[in-house]
């Protein structure tokens, strides 16, 4: 069966630009996951949601990171007005569960901000 | 914050030399999970410990929970360069729905 996909898998934006990108869970999935991977680091935790409700958002490192979920399906990571320090690698990752165990990830998105 | 560490940043083995990654937490766990992430890939799910003392091994790969819950380890033997990338365990703490912060990593390489 189809993975977890997300597009773009790469994206230029320049400064200021807005971006948003994809990620398609695997279907039946409940718990899907955002995750900021800068080279050489660990996945670090943007926010979580369980079908369509967002229950943990702490990881979003500003306001100007949104994400959405509304059908419990497909989910959309936006960034506004991005900077420099937003350049990395988005990973999405869905679970069967309403839990994190054995996360299913994405190729991810690799955004560069020039 | 709860911080979840790991130690060896790097390791460079022999093919046939075993290797060992360690994992701790500034704070006790719920469980712990491995992910392995190869080179210009996406980590893949290991396996999960949930109690404390707990080993299991997957072919040539053994991991421990430690028994405060608070550390863990990976051990390879006899690695092969198909174990090349790298080693993330991911701390799990009791929420509502089992937050994880990822180490990390450990980056494996092995000389054929």
């Amino acid at each position: 069966g189809a993975g977890v996909s997300q597009s773009p898998r790469y994206k230029v934006a320049k400064r200021g630009q807005d971006v948003a990108l994809r990620c398609d869970p695997i279907s039946g999935h409940v718990s899907l996951f955002w995750y900021q991977q800068a080279l050489g680091q660990g996945p670090e935790f943007l926010t979580y949601f369980q079908n369509e409700a967002q229950l943990d958002k702490s990881g979003l490192p500003s306001d100007r990171f949104f994400a959405e979920r509304p059908e419990g399906s497909v989910s959309t990571l936006k960034i506004q007005r991005t900077q420099q320090e937003d350049s990395a690698v988005y990973l999405c990752a869905s679970s069967v569960r309403f839990s994190s165990y054995e996360q299913y990830f994405g190729p991810g998105t690799r955004l560069t901000v020039t | 914050g709860q911080q979840v560490m790991q130690i060896p940043q790097y390791q460079h083995v022999q093919e046939g030399e075993d290797f060992t990654t360690y994992c701790n937490s500034s704070t006790t766990l719920s469980n712990i999970q491995w992910y392995k992430q190869r080179p210009g890939g996406h980590p893949v799910f290991l396996i999960q410990l949930v109690k404390s003392g707990e080993v299991k091994k997957q072919k040539r790969l053994t991991f421990q929970f430690g028994e405060a819950k608070k550390n863990s380890s990976l051990h390879i033997t006899a690695t092969q360069t198909t174990d090349v990338g790298t080693y993330f365990c991911a701390g799990s703490l009791k929420t509502s729905y089992d937050k994880v912060i990822f180490g990390p990593g450990t980056s494996l390489s092995v000389i054929p």
